[in-house]
């Protein structure tokens, strides 16, 4: 089992639509969890981060954590053609795992 | 510039050859990392540092060596290039390492010839 899994994808929306990215963990230590998205040939960049058990929104946003089932999503509403990347999750509790991503592609 | 930055952008060499990839941040983050991405594995760790003079092995750190004599600048030297070493990588920093999230530098594609 991976320590952190994510769906490889592509994920395929219609655009405004909501895209829901999931991503699973092994360690039940783990504190702090990470959402970047990554355009093709660019670097990760952070788009948000959530701590305590529940939703955090942040615009069209949205990153919702539920430790005693060991996952995390991210919810994007409202998908944009722009949106079309690569999603990565990163948990951290000893130390830091990535996740190999999700392509989403938002279909305009 | 504000920022990680990281030089070259892009790199061809021989098999065989050092080379060194540079990564310098103006933020004074106290932990800057390594990370080499290809195709199928995702990032993976190459080296890390968590404050000057202080650098530990992450999950691929053979072939590789690091120096972090200041704390903005943290340099990933491949001492004998081979094939598999072909990747792109890339530099991160961040403040508080299991807190703030990473900032990733641009990246360097390498290729080993």
């Amino acid at each position: 089992q991976k320590e952190v899994e994510q769906n490889s994808g592509p994920l395929s929306v219609p655009e405004g639509a909501i895209a829901s990215l999931n991503c699973t963990y092994s360690d039940r230590g783990s504190q702090s969890f990470f959402w970047y998205r990554q355009y093709s040939g660019k670097s990760p960049e952070l788009i948000m981060f959530i701590y305590s058990n529940g939703d955090k929104e942040d615009g069209r946003f949205t990153a919702q954590l539920n430790k005693a089932s060991q996952y995390v999503s991210l919810l994007i509403r409202d998908s944009q053609p722009s949106d079309s990347a690569t999603y990565l999750c990163a948990v951290s509790g000893f130390k830091t795992i990535f996740g190999a991503g999700t392509r989403l592609f938002v279909k305009a | 510039d504000a920022g990680i930055t990281q030089s070259p952008r892009y790199k061809i060499t021989e098999t065989g050859r050092q080379v060194t990839l540079m990564c310098h941040q103006t933020w004074s983050h106290s932990y800057m990392f390594w990370y080499r991405q290809d195709l199928g594995h995702g990032l993976r760790l190459i080296y890390y540092s968590a404050a000057a003079d202080i650098t530990d092995k992450g999950e691929v750190p053979d072939g590789y060596v690091v120096s972090r004599s200041k704390t903005e600048n943290f340099p990933l030297t491949l001492e004998s290039a081979t094939r598999s070493q072909t990747s792109v990588y890339f530099c991160a920093s961040s403040a508080r390492e299991r807190l703030d999230g990473y900032t990733f530098g641009s990246g360097t594609r390498l290729t080993v010839v």
